[in-house]
């Protein structure tokens, strides 16, 4: 069955120290999205991004980055100097391709609650 | 440029009591679906559909109907609302394609 598996209920950091937000996941096929979301206090969902599982690069995105390792089933995010407004909480989600790759059958962690302190 | 609009974005009521959540989407997605998210359990599927006049269940669909007879439009009915469907309700579109989905700002709803 799929499962998305946050560990980190909550982090906590000091402005300009690097984070990462584990994120572990299940599925039996071959091929499947991973997706990253942001909820800032506003409440909103924020997409950063969407990896599918043929293409393991990593990606860098100005202090973001993500870290795709099939071989663990994992997609690690990690912010690089960290800033107060990065303070929000982290959702990973997978979805598999038998939905065409649709991302409205997202399964969702639990979320990671990241705190940045000044 | 309205993108996935939530109505309403807050509501209470009371048990029994039936409502509607409205979702709207200018952006000529097919694809549309419903979340709620409660505390410590992040976001739960609960229908979805595919296109103009199909629609399926997703995880927690018990309690709750859609229908989709145009493409803008998504609602969610709660037929008898229960102290459990307290939740943070979101509504979701995207192209279906390797595209960013969007979602709503999201409705709380309350029912005591």
């Amino acid at each position: 069955a799929q499962k998305v598996t946050q560990a980190q209920t909550e982090i906590s950091v000091v402005e300009k120290e690097d984070v990462t937000l584990d994120c572990v996941y299940e599925t039996r096929d071959t091929t499947y999205y991973l997706f990253w979301y942001k909820q800032p206090p506003s409440g909103e969902l924020v997409f950063l991004i969407r990896r599918n599982s043929f293409d393991e690069q990593n990606e860098i995105s100005g202090r973001y980055s993500w870290n795709f390792q099939k071989s663990t089933s994992s997609f690690n995010f990690t912010i690089t100097a960290s800033q107060v407004v990065d303070s929000a909480v982290y959702f990973c989600a997978l979805s598999e391709a038998q939905y065409g790759g649709s991302q409205g059958n997202l399964i969702f962690g639990k979320g990671t609650k990241l705190s940045v302190k000044p | 440029n309205a993108g996935v609009t939530q109505t309403p974005k807050f509501q209470v009521l009371k048990t029994g009591q039936s409502m509607t959540l409205q979702c709207a989407q200018d952006m000529n997605h097919e694809y549309m679906s419903w979340y709620r998210q409660d505390p410590g359990m992040g976001l739960r599927l609960i229908h979805y559909s595919v296109g103009a006049g199909i629609t399926d269940q997703g995880e927690v669909p018990n309690g709750y109907n859609v229908s989709r007879s145009t493409t803008e439009d998504f609602p969610l009915r709660l037929l008898s609302a229960a102290p459990s469907q307290t939740s943070v309700y979101f509504c979701a579109s995207e192209t279906g394609g390797n595209t960013e989905a969007f979602f709503g700002q999201g409705t709380r709803l309350t029912v005591v």
